[in-house]
């Protein structure tokens, strides 16, 4: 059974920082693995999304990369701002599988 | 292009109740979900589509049913609602299998049910 873990579960930075949130799975076997956003009381807006022949993916200051030898992603944000103050996501599709399995998050709060 | 849309944004419950949670989308998606997100937790899928009269169990179907009559419609229904199932819904669809797809969501319905 796929688990997916997200570490830390909340970082505070101050802005302009450089940071990076972790992702973790059991089960290799991944078709993709897609970043979230999550605004407090919002839905989930996809971030990127990395298909496992992948090794990375980059959308403006944010920069996601997969190694699925060893189970691992990692989302790196540039030059934090304020803005960017939400929960990320981390899910992964298994292969053979319709459905996402999601980690519990990483809350992040950048401070002016 | 609306996306995918979720109604009510809220709804209060009374143990026994029952509703239907709707949820559209306008992008001509085959495949359509359900998940629930419990507080501090991740989200766990309760039922999905892969297209029109045809849905599947997800890892949390108990308590819940779905239908799919048509591309665009895909509600939740919850009969003799619980405590347990307080929590926000959210509904999300995607264009096809596989690895190149993004899920996209609608903004959720927060139930409670006392």
């Amino acid at each position: 059974k796929q688990e997916v873990t997200q570490i830390p579960a909340a970082l505070s930075v101050p802005e302009g920082e450089n940071l990076v949130l972790n992702c973790s799975f059991t089960d290799s076997a991944i078709y993709n693995l897609q970043w979230f956003r999550q605004d407090p009381g919002k839905g989930l807006t996809s971030l990127l999304l990395i298909q496992s022949s992948q090794r990375e993916q980059t959308s403006g200051r944010l920069n996601a990369s997969l190694d699925k030898s060893s189970g691992r992603s990692t989302l790196y944000i540039a030059a934090s701002q304020p803005g960017d103050s939400a929960t990320y996501l981390c899910a992964v599709r298994s292969g053979g599988s319709e459905k996402l399995v999601f980690g519990k998050g990483t809350k992040l709060t950048v401070n002016p | 292009n609306a996306g995918v849309t979720q109604t009510p944004k809220f709804r209060i419950l009374k143990i026994g109740q029952s509703m239907t949670l709707q949820c559209a989308q306008d992008m001509n998606h085959n495949y359509m979900y359900w998940y629930r997100q419990d507080p501090g937790m991740g989200l766990k899928l309760i039922y999905y589509s892969v297209g029109a009269g045809i849905t599947d169990k997800g890892e949390v179907p108990n308590g819940y049913n779905v239908s799919r009559s048509t591309t665009e419609d895909f509600p939740l229904r919850l009969e003799l609602a619980a405590p347990s199932q307080t929590s926000v819904y959210f509904c999300a669809s995607s264009p096809g299998y596989g690895g190149d797809y993004e899920q996209y969501f609608g903004p959720g319905t927060r139930l409670t049910v006392t």
